[in-house]
């Protein structure tokens, strides 16, 4: 049973161009963040939900929008996608002793 | 606000060795919680360890042990007896407790594991 899961795994697509990457968790947890990992690995927050609600909105550009329908779900729609938005995003849910629990990355890459 | 350093950018080890990796973080909180995950080449990020502040002793999972400084805000982790399948980028994370909500990380430090 997958804990976290996201679609898809890869992503390709053209600068200009709108996508979206969707996130689940089956772990029962209320809180659900995205993070973006640079080239260097470096993983930064960009946004967190607790039951539905933003609680954590980094500063990120607002072509970014998160978009929780529950709190199993939360999904991160990228409008007029830039070069630099390449990354690879990971979804993530938190457990008991503030434990986050990743999902297994999107790569997106923007050509 | 929380910084995490990790000052090793890369490592190797021998395997069977043990090797040990280095992190501070600052932080004016008393109560928080420390992270060690590990990032091998799939890209999955799988915790490693967890440390509670208020805990003096040091965390253990088999292999894997810390050595928790509060007062020097230091946070290591030591690997005992490497296996190849260590090879990762490994991340240390701290979090405060139940305010803030927010996970903080290191820059990681990329193990390697020589046969």
């Amino acid at each position: 049973d997958t804990a976290v899961s996201q679609t898809p795994k890869y992503l390709v697509t053209q600068m200009g161009n709108d996508k979206s990457i969707k996130c689940e968790q089956n772990l029962g947890h209320d809180t659900m963040y995205w993070y973006k990992q640079d080239s260097k690995k470096f993983l930064k927050i960009m946004f967190s939900y607790n039951n539905k609600e933003l609680i954590i909105n980094e500063t990120v550009p607002n072509r970014f929008s998160p978009k929780s329908p529950d709190k199993a779900h939360l999904n991160l729609h990228i409008n007029s996608l830039e070069l630099g938005d390449s990354a690879v995003y990971f979804c993530a849910s938190r457990g008991r002793r503030e434990t986050q629990y990743f999902g297994p990355g999107t790569r997106l890459l923007v050509l | 606000a929380q910084t995490v350093t990790q000052s090793q950018p890369e490592m190797s080890v021998q395997e069977a060795e043990t090797v040990t990796l280095s992190c501070t973080y600052d932080t004016s909180e008393s109560n928080y919680y420390l992270f060690w995950y590990k990032q091998p080449p799939s890209r999955q990020m799988i915790l490693v360890i967890r440390q509670e502040a208020y805990k003096q002793q040091n965390a253990t999972e088999n292999r894997f042990s810390v050595n928790f400084q509060k007062a020097a805000k230091s946070f290591s982790l030591k690997i005992s007896d490497s296996q190849l399948g260590d090879t990762a980028m490994y991340f240390c994370a701290f979090m405060k407790h139940r305010t803030g909500n927010q996970f903080y990380f290191g820059t990681g430090t990329s193990l390697t594991v020589i046969p």
